[in-house]
């Protein structure tokens, strides 16, 4: 089955700063990559996602890129504020497989 | 609409003891699922449904069972619940296989 790896596990950036969390999969079938954000007590919910057929895709101060080659793909978030201090989760998910399987988090926190 | 709801919010149990998770959509979405989540692991696949009727295993799903009756309907039950069953359970539903994922807000569960 898939295996999703996720780093680093927490991450610190100064307000204003980018912030960049890595994924790696390992099904090269899979085809569809979505990005959760993750607040205290609260349930996750998409912020982005890209699929096989696009190499970034980008919504304001959030862009994903993905390499199928290497297997990996990436959350950058720009111009960091306060509120995107959160858990976030990457995960895959293979078209011919309804399950999504979710990598570990990443705990950001962003100092003011 | 009120999109994915849970109850109960909050439960604890002793060992030995069943319950039954409840999630219900009213986003006419095939495709639901049960996740929990443990701190460090991420969200983990328990069981899923792609329609009524329709189950599947997930990547956990020993000591829990599903079923699905409806299209709304998608309850989770504990046949013996254990204190590694203690975790954050939440219920997921989407319109399609690639499609983004709507949670639920979580049950808080603690077995003793």
């Amino acid at each position: 089955g898939e295996n999703v790896e996720q780093h680093p596990s927490t991450l610190s950036v100064q307000e204003g700063d980018s912030a960049v969390i890595k994924c790696t999969y390992s099904d090269s079938a899979s085809n569809y990559f979505p990005w959760y954000k993750q607040e205290l007590g609260k349930r996750p919910q998409l912020i982005i996602d890209i699929r096989s057929n696009v190499g970034e895709k980008k919504d304001q101060r959030i862009a994903v890129t993905l390499n199928k080659t290497a297997k990996h793909f990436s959350l950058h978030i720009t111009e960091t504020q306060p509120e995107d201090s959160a858990v976030y989760f990457c995960a895959a998910r293979n078209f011919g497989n309804e399950k999504l399987t979710f990598g570990t988090g990443t705990r950001l926190t962003i100092i003011p | 609409n009120a999109g994915v709801t849970q109850t109960p919010k909050f439960q604890v149990l002793k060992t030995g003891q069943s319950m039954t998770l409840q999630c219900a959509q009213d986003m006419n979405h095939e495709y639901m699922s049960w996740y929990r989540q443990d701190p460090g692991m991420g969200l983990r696949l328990i069981h899923y449904s792609v329609g009524a009727g329709i189950t599947d295993q997930g990547e956990v799903p020993n000591g829990y069972n599903v079923s699905r009756s409806t299209t709304e309907d998608f309850p989770l039950r504990l046949l013996s619940a254990a204190p590694s069953q203690t975790s954050v359970y939440f219920c997921a539903s989407s319109p399609g296989q690639a499609e983004t994922q709507y949670f639920g807000p979580g049950t808080r569960l603690l077995v003793l």
